[in-house]
């Protein structure tokens, strides 16, 4: 199946530092997500991104699909953002890995004053 | 739409106890997901459906694990007979329709004790 690498899997960030995480993905992708699992479990949708870029606030995505990765930056980070960035990805059709989204391992992002 | 809802949201049994997880899928999505997430194996899928019919149970991890999905707005997945290493956290998902954006609901946290 088509295999899904993040980095780094551990961030510590003073509040309003930046930061850049990464998703490779090892196959052509139809739909690609990020989401966000705060201290309570929730798994919150940041981005359906499976090419291009996005902005939302302080947070956009970018994917090259043909260079099979994805990255999500954070700008000014505040002490919510803390928590597991998952990057998530769907195969192509037709290709046995599609209609399932397969999950990378997070980052584990710790945001302190 | 209320998103998708799952029930219990904490579930504490006895070894060898069935446990019965429930989801409804927000209205109008085809697809229904559910993945089991644990410190040792991440986010990992279980089990999807299309239109109410179970396309990949290869995830299931053995037989004492089964679904259903009865009708376009309900699906349960069942343990019979629980162990303790079922003991993990249990999320329903939904999609319009494949390569789209898929919507997580809370979460099922189970422990078997």
């Amino acid at each position: 199946g088509i295999q899904v690498e993040q980095s780094p899997p551990d961030l510590i960030l003073q509040e309003g530092a930046n930061s850049t995480l990464r998703c490779n993905f090892s196959d052509s992708v139809n739909n690609l997500q990020w989401f966000h699992q705060n201290p309570w479990g929730q798994l919150i949708n940041l981005f359906y991104i499976p090419s291009g870029t996005k902005q939302n606030g302080r947070l956009s995505a970018t994917t090259v699909a043909t260079e099979r990765y994805s990255l999500l930056y954070i700008s000014s980070s505040q002490t919510t953002d803390s928590g597991v960035y998952f990057c998530a990805v769907e195969g192509v059709a037709n290709t046995g890995t599609a209609s399932k989204l397969t999950f990378g391992t997070g980052t584990r992002l710790q945001v302190t004053l | 739409d209320a998103g998708v809802i799952q029930s219990p949201r904490h579930e504490v049994t006895e070894m060898g106890q069935e446990v019965t997880l429930r989801c409804k899928p927000i209205s109008g999505h085809d697809y229904l997901f559910w993945y089991r997430q644990t410190m040792m194996r991440g986010l990992e899928l279980l089990i999807y459906f299309n239109n109410n019919v179970p396309i990949d149970d290869s995830g299931m991890p053995e037989d004492r694990f089964s679904a259903k999905m009865p009708n376009a707005s309900f699906s349960t997945l069942k343990i019979q007979p629980s162990e303790p290493r079922d003991s993990a956290v249990y999320f329903c998902a939904s999609t319009m329709d494949w390569g789209t954006e898929a919507f997580f609901g809370q979460g099922t946290r189970l422990t078997v004790v």
